[in-house]
């Protein structure tokens, strides 16, 4: 079964400060793997796509990194600022036939405090 | 910039009663997609739509849901005999193009909640 793992859980740093977050998979076959930020109550929105030929992807402040043979991804935010208080989701979508099918994390949570 | 819209934002429901949540998708995109989560979980995928048909559903997605396009512009998911269960936010989100690599541009959600 497709699964998604994140650390850690939660994390409060302070403004200004680096933080980096963590996935693992277990998606089969692999197509892509995204990072998605959700403040609360709203939706989520897409920060990056990578499919199994990149290895790093940037967005303004956010990075994110693929090692698709140990299955894992990283998220790092640079420079943090309060805006970034949010739920950070990585999900990984397969690439079965006709599957458009996306597996999601429980996400960390992310408390920039000043 | 455009967006998925979700009405209502709240919905409160008996149970036993049919309830439907509405979508406006982005207006180029032909892709459609309904979510849910329950609250404090991950995000579960429940359905795809496209060309007026179900590309593909969860095993969350029973008889009691069904999706519709019933115009240009709407998509719903209506859950026929709501249980509490049913409880969560469900989201509705779009893509542009066909292809796995395609941004899901996701609406704010309707919270759902069963009394």
């Amino acid at each position: 079964k497709n699964q998604v793992e994140q650390s850690p859980q939660s994390l409060i740093i302070l403004e200004g400060k680096n933080c980096t977050l963590q996935c693992n998979y277990t998606v089969s076959p692999f197509s892509n793997l995204r990072w998605y930020k959700q403040d609360t109550g709203r939706g989520p929105v897409s920060l990056t796509i990578m499919t199994f030929s990149e290895n790093t992807k940037s967005n303004g402040r956010y990075t994110a990194t693929l090692d698709a043979d140990t299955k894992q991804s990283s998220l790092h935010i640079t420079a943090s600022q309060l805006s970034d208080s949010a739920s950070y989701i990585c999900v990984v979508s397969d690439s079965g036939a006709g599957s458009y099918q996306l597996t999601f994390g429980k996400g960390t949570k992310l408390s920039v405090i000043p | 910039e455009p967006e998925v819209t979700q009405t209502p934002s709240h919905q409160v429901t008996q149970m036993g009663q049919e309830v439907i949540l509405r979508c406006v998708p982005i207006s180029n995109h032909l892709y459609f997609y309904w979510y849910r989560q329950i609250l404090g979980q991950k995000v579960e995928f429940l359905v795809s739509f496209y060309n007026n048909e179900i590309s593909e559903k969860s095993e969350i997605f029973d008889d009691q849901f069904s999706v519709e396009r019933p115009d240009g512009s709407n998509f719903t998911l209506k859950i026929r005999s709501t249980k509490l269960e049913d409880s969560a936010m469900y989201f509705c989100a779009s893509s542009p193009r066909q292809g796995r690599n395609q941004p899901q541009h996701f609406g704010d959600g309707t919270r759902l909640s069963i009394l």
